[in-house]
């Protein structure tokens, strides 16, 4: 079965610090894809990335970046400098690329980041 | 804006109640997806339509159910309401066609009070 973890339940920085937002997921398919969404206190859910299993180079956009590892099945997510604006709960995603079938997101609990000015 | 709209923003009721959430998906996306967000369970897959057709089913009560129109637009029945429905339903949509796992779009959602 899917499972995706975010071990950090809240995280509280001061503007400036750089943080780092932990996923692990457990999946028993090769080929899977991994997202993170944003939720700011708005409410709604903002799309961030989306990577394949076969892709493990980081990425970076921005103040954003993604370290993914197959090996310890994780997803990390870095908020470099990080800024007031990036308070939100932050969500990693799970979705299994089955033939003909559903891509339905398993997601983590999330985590819900704090930046203080 | 993801271009996914949801209707309505709000919604109180009373137990024993039945609501209609509606859903209308991004230009050319083909695929309609429901997701319940709750404190106590988190955000939940309930259905999926692709084109018209059911495609997924999820955790979805009985009580709760789902169609997409030939126009693409969705709605979430949910009937005999009781205080655990109350949560902020998410629809989110994709293109869904030849990519696998394609990104799905997420409406603001409609957070229903059940009284």
């Amino acid at each position: 079965a899917q499972k995706v973890t975010q071990a950090q339940t809240e995280i509280s920085v001061v503007e400036k610090e750089d943080v780092t937002l932990d996923c692990v997921y457990e999946t028993r398919d090769t080929t899977y894809y991994l997202f993170w969404y944003k939720q700011p206190p708005s409410g709604e859910l903002v799309f961030l990335i989306r990577r394949n299993s076969f892709d493990e180079q980081n990425e970076i956009s921005g103040r954003y970046s993604w370290n993914f590892q197959k090996s310890t099945s994780s997803f990390n997510f870095t908020i470099t400098a990080s800024q007031v604006v990036d308070s939100a709960v932050y969500f990693c995603a799970l979705s299994e690329a089955t033939q003909g079938g559903s891509e339905k997101l398993v997601f983590g609990k999330g985590t819900k980041l704090t930046v203080n000015p | 804006d993801s271009g996914v709209t949801q209707t309505p923003k709000h919604l109180i009721t009373a137990t024993g109640q039945r609501v209609t959430l509606r859903c209308s998906p991004r230009s050319g996306d083909l695929s309609v997806y429901w997701y319940q967000q709750s404190l106590d369970q988190g955000l939940q897959f309930l259905i999926q339509y692709y084109n018209g057709e059911e495609r997924a089913k999820g955790n979805i009560l009985e009580r709760f159910s789902a169609q997409q129109f030939p126009d693409l637009h969705s709605e979430l029945n949910l009937s005999s309401l009781e205080l655990g429905d109350s949560a902020l339903y998410f629809c989110a949509s994709s293109v869904a066609t030849q990519v696998p796992a394609d990104t799905q779009y997420f409406g603001p959602g409609t957070r229903l009070t059940v009284l």
